[in-house]
């Protein structure tokens, strides 16, 4: 059984850019939630997606935004790149029918380095 | 929303001896207490959860204990081996739309 997995696994970027990063879900998974996890800091809930749409977001502004795909594939999407979204950026997929809330199973990330 | 405080942010301890890491948390709707070990460059890794209907659960060197009345859960972590060695973070979740909101970590080091 294949996890998540998440690319690219490091990105370099300047202040101003925008920034795509993706996520396979782990098989059998409909449920993909975002985190941005800062150096020395637990991870910090962005958004999550079931069923293509928007279920849920945390405190971060609109320039962070995201996308689910048919086969619940996912992407986040940042604008205008700040100094401050330098992080590890983590997709977490969940099994459907597990009761909620439901687990959550982490990909390895991808690192985002804003100069 | 949610707070969840984590102690201690580092542990020390001898290989074969015990840890215990400690969380509280804040939302007494939180029904869900998942631990994860995370190793330097990669993602989080789910270790062991506890539903508030439990008290306690085991599987084999780990066990997680809640006390709901008293809004904290534990870890504990029996035999410490030197592959032990990672950041443990603790996460409690009760919002309709599952997202988990994290401690701050606690840099475990077994030394053998």
């Amino acid at each position: 059984e294949t996890g998540v997995t998440q690319s690219p696994t490091h990105l370099i970027k300047t202040r101003g850019q925008q920034v795509t990063l993706r996520c396979s879900s782990q098989s059998g998974h409909n449920t993909v939630s975002w985190y941005q996890q800062a150096l020395g800091q637990g991870p910090q809930f962005i958004f999550q997606y079931y069923r293509e749409e928007e279920n849920g977001r945390g405190n971060f502004p609109p320039r962070f935004s995201g996308l689910q795909f048919p086969n619940y594939s996912s992407e986040l999407n940042v604008n205008a790149l700040e100094l401050d979204d330098s992080a590890l950026y983590l997709c977490a997929s969940s099994p459907p029918g597990q009761g909620v809330p439901y687990e959550q199973y982490f990909g390895p990330g991808t690192r985002l380095t804003v100069t | 929303g949610e707070n969840v405080e984590q102690h201690p942010s580092t542990l020390s301890v001898q290989e074969g001896d015990s840890a215990v890491i400690k969380c509280t948390y804040s939302d007494s709707a939180s029904n869900y207490f998942p631990w994860y070990k995370q190793e330097l460059g990669k993602g989080p890794q789910l270790i062991i959860d506890i539903r508030s209907n439990v008290g306690e659960k085991k599987d084999q060197r780990i066990a997680v204990t809640l006390n709901k009345t008293a809004k904290h859960f534990s870890l504990h972590i029996t035999e410490t081996q030197p592959e032990d060695s990672a950041v443990y973070f603790c996460a409690a979740s009760g919002s309709g739309y599952s997202t988990l909101t994290f401690g701050k970590g606690t840099m475990l080091l077994v030394s053998p």
